[in-house]
């Protein structure tokens, strides 16, 4: 049972453009939601992160806009670079229980594209 | 300051055979996750330790799948026999144990078993 469920699986953007990745999750439980990026040849690297107590986080150029009713967060990209293609990956992240409390759940990632 | 360090980088084996893929997290952090990575199945967790201790090895797809943690600053991912649809990227990630500490990936190890 996929618990984070991402779209669209690729995105192609003119520079200068806003990039805009969803995703959707099921368990009410999650309780910390980052965003990663990952360049080809290279691991996930954490882009932004949110918290559930929270409706928006603004970093730069990154964006995550959170709805909690709607179990729905996403990417935002603002003036697209050339050097943002790669692929963004959203993930959740279960409460605390004890040992058992730093699992993430990753979407299945969007490839972004941004053309000259 | 040193990430997490994979290798090898690239594995090309024959089927059957073992591999044993290694990782060596960032000093201080006390957990590691591995991961495997497919277009198909995207990126899943296999197992993940606490303080050396495995925690959870649900995602381990098979028995074929083993992972050990000796000491703080090594793991090792092994797989015997090694089976073609075992083809992915292995990462190795790890964290500190503080809340919300952000998990820091290694680079991977593509694995071609063919």
């Amino acid at each position: 049972q996929q618990q984070v469920k991402q779209s669209p699986q690729s995105l192609i953007v003119q520079k200068g453009g806003i990039s805009i990745i969803n995703c959707a999750y099921e368990n009410t439980a999650f309780d910390y939601f980052p965003w990663y990026q990952q360049f080809p040849g290279k691991g996930p690297a954490l882009l932004i992160a949110i918290r559930p107590d929270v409706s928006e986080k603004k970093e730069g150029r990154f964006t995550i806009s959170f709805n909690k009713s709607a179990k729905q967060f996403s990417l935002h990209i603002m003036d697209s670079q050339p050097g943002d293609s790669a692929t963004y990956f959203c993930a959740a992240r279960g409460p605390y229980s004890g040992a058992g409390s730093y699992q993430l759940t990753f979407g299945k990632g969007t490839k972004l594209s941004v053309i000259p | 300051d040193a990430g997490v360090i994979q290798s090898p980088r690239h594995e090309v084996t024959e089927m059957g055979q073992e591999v044993t893929l290694r990782c060596k997290p960032i000093s201080g952090h006390d957990y590691l996750f591995w991961y495997r990575q497919t277009m198909m199945r995207g990126l899943e967790l296999l197992i993940y330790f606490n303080n050396n201790v495995p925690i959870d090895d649900s995602g381990m797809p098979e028995d074929r799948f083993s992972a050990k943690m000796p000491n703080a600053s090594f793991s090792t991912l092994k797989i015997q026999p090694s089976e073609p649809r075992d083809s992915a990227v292995y990462f190795c990630a790890s964290s500190g144990g503080a809340t919300n500490q952000p998990q820091h990936f290694g680079d991977g190890t593509r694995l071609s078993i063919l």
